[in-house]
């Protein structure tokens, strides 16, 4: 059964700096590894996808990278600002897509 | 391209009552899955659904919870009779076959 680990579960850092969010897996049989943002009271929305075949995904400040021999992904956020406050959450798997619970973000002006 | 549909988007029952929640996925998106997030922690898969069959279900409380996919569009999850430790986010997501998930806002039910 695969488990989802995400660390650390709350991270405050200043305005401007680069940060990395870490997710681990158990399972290494993987198809898509997904990276989300959650707003308080909102659903999930989708950041990045990396499929099992590539290694990283780019979307502006955001750069996610796949290492499935060591079952982990990093998520980099880039000059953060504080609309980046949120939960970000990962996912992995095939049709059965486990998440994690979580890191909570906060970026302070 | 219009985004998942959920309703309602809150609910408060009393213990032993039921409830349903509406989902219509994206246009042409064939799999659509329920999740169950409770606070605090990650979503956790009720149901899969690849057009109107059901993938997995390993994870549903089967003597309280239902769901359903006519016609292989929309679709219904229903709670009779619900319990206090059902009170959580319950998320309607879909995909073009097993690709990226794209989530509706929830439906936040709380049970007293």
């Amino acid at each position: 059964k695969q488990e989802v680990t995400q660390i650390p579960a709350a991270l405050s850092v200043p305005e401007g700096e680069n940060l990395v969010l870490n997710c681990s897996f158990t399972d290494s049989a993987i198809y898509n590894l997904q990276w989300f943002r959650q707003d308080p009271g909102k659903g999930l929305t989708s950041l990045l996808l990396i499929q099992s075949s590539q290694r990283e995904q780019t979307s502006g400040r955001l750069n996610a990278s796949l290492d499935k021999s060591s079952g982990r992904s990093t998520l980099y956020i880039a000059a953060s600002q504080p609309g980046d406050s949120a939960t970000y959450l990962c996912a992995v798997g095939d049709n059965d897509m486990r998440f994690g619970a979580g890191t909570r973000l906060t970026v302070k002006p | 391209e219009a985004g998942v549909a959920q309703s309602p988007r809150y609910k408060i029952i009393e213990k032993r009552q039921s409830v349903a929640f509406w989902c219509n996925p994206i246009s042409g998106h064939a799999t659509l899955y329920w999740y169950q997030q409770i606070l605090g922690q990650g979503p956790k898969l009720l149901i899969q659904f690849q057009n109107n069959g059901v993938v997995d279900d390993s994870q549903l409380p089967k003597d309280r919870f239902s769901a359903e996919r006519l016609k292989g569009v929309d679709s219904t999850l229903k709670i009779q009779p619900a319990k206090l430790e059902d009170s959580a986010v319950y998320l309607c997501a879909s995909s073009w076959g097993v690709g990226e998930l794209f989530f509706g806002e929830g439906s936040r039910l709380t049970v007293l």
